[in-house]
């Protein structure tokens, strides 16, 4: 089993929709997770970061995290095409110190 | 502010030649370093990460090193290059507990012929 899966996609979305975007993990001893978004060609770009179970909102992005059936995801609502973009998912063990563990990401295409 | 650079920027090298890569940090101290490689249509792999000067823990046996000289300056080296080696190099800082966000620098393209 992976440590960190994700849906690679593509996703597609029209403009203005919500985009959903999900990530499990395998270690219940996971403690911090992370959402970046990646452009093409770009190094990864952090949006948003969720430490406890619940939602977490910051403008048009929630992450959401329950670490019972150790899942985590991303919701971006009212999408715009400059949303078209990698979003990976990363996943902090205890056991690996300070290292993040990612997965393969999951690319987003919104139309417009 | 804090600000991560790196270079050089793209990188083509043969097979067999040395290769060193540069990562510098400003605007933090002692932050926690890290050297991830993302071959194409692969996802990260972490390489190396260091909490404090000369101090690396390795993540894959392979050909390639890290070193950290100074606080703020993570090298990334190889005595021979390989074909596989070819991919997009990302340094990452982070400023340690408790929240662990790791911040990821432009990158350095490098291509093996």
């Amino acid at each position: 089993q992976k440590e960190v899966e994700q849906n690679s996609g593509p996703l597609s979305v029209p403009e203005g929709a919500i985009a959903s975007l999900n990530c499990t993990y395998s270690d219940r001893g996971s403690q911090s997770f992370f959402w970046y978004r990646q452009y093409s060609g770009k190094s990864p770009e952090l949006i948003m970061s969720i430490y406890s179970n619940g939602d977490k909102e910051d403008g048009r992005f929630t992450a959401q995290l329950n670490k019972a059936s150790q899942y985590v995801s991303l919701l971006i609502r009212d999408s715009q095409p400059s949303d078209s973009a990698t979003y990976l998912c990363a996943v902090r063990r205890v056991q690996a110190g300070t290292a993040l563990i990612f997965g393969k990401g999951t690319t987003l295409s919104v139309s417009s | 502010s804090q600000t991560i650079h790196q270079w050089p920027a793209t990188l083509v090298q043969p097979v067999g030649s040395p290769l060193s890569l540069e990562c510098t940090v400003e605007g933090t101290s002692n932050p926690n370093l890290y050297w991830y490689r993302q071959a194409a249509g692969r996802g990260l792999q972490l390489l190396f990460y260091s909490v404090g000067i000369g101090q690396i823990s390795s993540e894959v046996p392979q050909n390639l090193s890290a070193s950290r000289p100074q606080d703020r300056q993570f090298i990334l080296s190889s005595k021979k290059l390989l074909l596989s080696d070819s991919g997009f190099y990302l340094c990452a800082w982070s400023p340690g507990g408790p929240t662990y966000e790791q911040y990821f620098g432009p990158g350095t393209r490098l291509t093996v012929t």
